[in-house]
């Protein structure tokens, strides 16, 4: 499986973009990329899912280079309730999820 | 989306007595469901995978005596903590992906916060 790195921490301000990149050399052609958010004594929730080039949904958009060795999850205009870890994850898409240590993105008024 | 739900959200128990932790897809079949123990300020780390009808798989330095998983139906996945310790206290939480179709996406409950006093 595909190992994910990612910051460790972010911060950020109301309004602003917010752009999380995550690297993962080793991904395999079957592999699709996938963040999910996660809050404090909660489940991870699913942000968005891409293969290649751009996908965008109605809370982010997630670009991925042509060598899918990297991609990036922006989150445009974050408010306080974005505050939350942001995990990146590599597999197929039947595979199991393995989770990597995640970004905590503190977002301040 | 799907719904995945957990039942109870917390539980404390005495040490060396057992809990079971249910996992339900609420409108969906899920063929496949994991299990995650999440301790404080940690990532989640997945215990195993259960496989509708067929024996859990455990991850490396997993007891599967002491973490028993059933997966009697395709919408119920169940976890059961045998003789419990302070050090099972933690955060366990279940995925469950839908069958066969084109969406193959995971679907997470809500966590089930374990305290063994």
């Amino acid at each position: 499986l595909a190992k994910t790195t990612q910051p460790i921490s972010m911060d950020s301000y109301e309004g602003q973009e917010v752009n999380i990149t995550c690297s993962h050399n080793n991904i395999a052609t079957n592999d699709y990329i996938t963040w999910y958010q996660q809050f404090p004594s909660q489940g991870p929730r699913f942000i968005i899912q891409g293969y290649k080039t751009k996908v965008t949904n109605e809370v982010a958009s997630l670009f991925i280079p042509a060598d899918r060795k990297s991609s990036t999850l922006s989150l445009p205009r974050v408010s306080l309730s974005d505050t939350a870890v942001y995990y990146c994850l590599v597999g197929d898409k039947r595979g199991k999820l393995i989770f990597g240590q995640g970004t905590e993105l503190s977002v301040k008024p | 989306g799907a719904v995945v739900s957990q039942h109870p959200s917390w539980v404390i128990c005495k040490s060396g007595t057992s809990v079971k932790i249910e996992c339900r897809s609420l409108d969906f079949q899920a063929t496949t469901m994991f299990w995650y123990r999440q301790f404080p300020k940690q990532s989640l780390m997945l215990m195993a995978t259960s496989n509708e009808g067929s024996k859990a798989t455990y991850e490396q330095g997993v007891e599967k005596d002491k973490f028993l998983i059933n997966h009697a139906s395709l919408t119920l996945s169940t976890l059961t903590v045998t003789s419990a310790h302070p050090e099972d206290s933690s955060f366990y939480i279940c995925s469950a992906r839908e069958g066969t179709g084109g969406n193959t996406e995971a679907f997470f409950g809500q966590g089930t916060r374990l305290t063994v006093v």
